[in-house]
């Protein structure tokens, strides 16, 4: 069974950093590319970020851009999202997500077939 | 960019049939087939409905279909059924490997 635990949210001061983690369980891990989507509260859902299977291409939205680094470990089963310079607009429930193909590559689709239960984070001072 | 763009909200009786619209541009929804749409219900993660258009993932009953014509993408969920009562986006490719998610649309089954 597939599953996806995200784990690291909390309240944090602008211009903090955090960084959040997505432990995966159920599938070959390393063959599918990761994505980081997130929901402000009570708003819709924005694409963040996604990473390739060996972690060696990443891709950002431009809203985060040269703040937030997406990477892997896949010898522990583990995405993570290091979010620095973080904004009042950051504050969100995030979702870590596995595409739907076993590329290993990403191939921008948003084909996002397993969520995990996702994980606040609260930017506030 | 901005995000694909869906009725705030629409409502159907049990057993009917409604439609979801998700329009963009010729630089997103137009110029790809990367469509896919998601159903929320309150408090949880979402869940992929539909793919590539029109592609149902395993376990999605085939009262969910889609579609696409020039700009615009469809959802639409016949037979509706109280469990279908959530939040749907939309999704889709905008180049450069970026992704636009609609605003999303509560489905409300009276």
């Amino acid at each position: 069974e597939v599953q996806l635990l995200e784990s690291g949210g909390g309240l944090v001061q602008p211009g903090g950093s955090l960084r959040l983690s997505c432990a995966a369980s159920g599938f070959p891990f390393s063959n599918y590319a990761m994505t980081w989507v997130r929901q402000a509260p009570g708003k819709g859902l924005e694409w963040v970020s996604a990473i390739s299977g060996s972690g060696g291409n990443t891709y950002y939205a431009d809203s985060v851009k040269g703040r937030f680094t997406i990477s892997r470990d896949n010898s522990k089963n583990t995405l993570y999202l290091q979010m620095n310079s973080l904004r009042a607009e950051d504050t969100a429930v995030y979702y870590c997500a596995k595409i739907l193909w076993e590329l290993g590559y990403y191939d921008g689709s948003g084909f996002f077939d397993y969520w995990g239960q996702g994980t606040l984070v609260t930017v506030s001072s | 960019q901005s995000a694909l763009t869906q009725p705030r909200s629409v409502s159907g009786s049990r057993g009917q049939s409604v439609s979801i619209s998700c329009t963009g541009t010729s630089s997103d929804v137009g110029g790809y087939n990367y469509i896919s749409w998601y159903q929320q219900h309150p408090g949880k993660a979402p869940k992929l409905m539909i793919y590539n258009v029109n592609r149902r993932p395993s376990g999605v009953p085939d009262r969910f279909s889609a579609s696409k014509s020039g700009n615009t993408a469809s959802l639409t969920i016949s037979g509706l059924q109280a469990e279908d009562e959530a939040d749907y986006y939309c999704c889709s490719y905008a180049g450069s490997y970026t992704l636009l998610f609609g605003g999303g649309t509560r489905l409300t089954v009276v």
